[in-house]
């Protein structure tokens, strides 16, 4: 099993649709969870990090299970705007955050 | 705040050359890392350190040295440039516990 896996995508969404991404990790000992946002030719950014007991900001909301070493990403309502590449993080040690594992991203298009 | 800075932007370099990506941070954080990214691979750990004056290697160390003399300043030197190091790199930093800030990226290539 890969240490962070994503589907690639591309997703292809209209405006107003409900996206779902879903990611999978290896190491059990992981402490932290993230969700970051890459643009086009851009520096990822963070764009929130995951709770056991999930999480809501706006119209995004992450998940964590750690059971089935889950994590999920929904975007409700999406815009142009959200059109990026998702980028699954995980930390490799119990603990540290420093040492992160990031996945290969899964690629949103959100069209008119 | 700049938050994290990167130079050069961009850079062209033949084989055999070397040369030193510099990352500098001000926002006193203790951790920062260099990462590259290439298609289809995602992000990749290269070195990071934990304060200043340590260092560790992450998952593609090969072909980089890095120190880091001053909590602000962690460059990444290319010993001997080959053209496998074609890619764009990023630094980050962050805080104990927080969240990685990532700098604007290093296009390099490697002819």
């Amino acid at each position: 099993r890969k240490e962070v896996e994503q589907d690639p995508g591309p997703f292809n969404v209209p405006e107003g649709a409900t996206v779902a991404f879903n990611c999978t990790y290896s190491n059990s000992a992981s402490q932290s969870f993230f969700w970051y946002r890459q643009d086009c030719r851009k520096e990822p950014k963070l764009l929130m990090s995951v709770y056991s007991s999930g999480n809501e900001d706006g119209r995004f909301t992450a998940q964590l299970n750690r059971a089935s070493q889950y994590i999920s990403l929904l975007i409700r309502d999406s815009k142009l705007s959200d059109s990026a590449t998702y980028l699954c993080v995980v930390n490799r040690n119990g603990g540290s955050q420093g040492n992160l594992i990031f996945g290969k991203g899964t690629k949103l298009s959100v069209k008119p | 705040n700049a938050g994290v800075t990167q130079t050069p932007k961009f850079q062209v370099l033949k084989t055999g050359q070397s040369m030193t990506l510099q990352c500098a941070q001000d926002m006193n954080h203790e951790y920062m890392s260099w990462y590259r990214q290439d298609p289809g691979m995602g992000l990749r750990l290269i070195h990071y350190s934990v304060g200043a004056g340590i260092t560790d290697q992450g998952e593609v160390p090969n072909g980089y040295n890095v120190s880091r003399s001053t909590t602000e300043d962690f460059p990444l030197r290319l010993l001997s440039a080959a053209p496998s190091q074609t890619s764009v790199y990023f630094c980050a930093s962050s805080s104990w516990g927080g969240w990685q800030f990532f700098g604007p990226g290093t296009r390099l290539t490697v002819l």
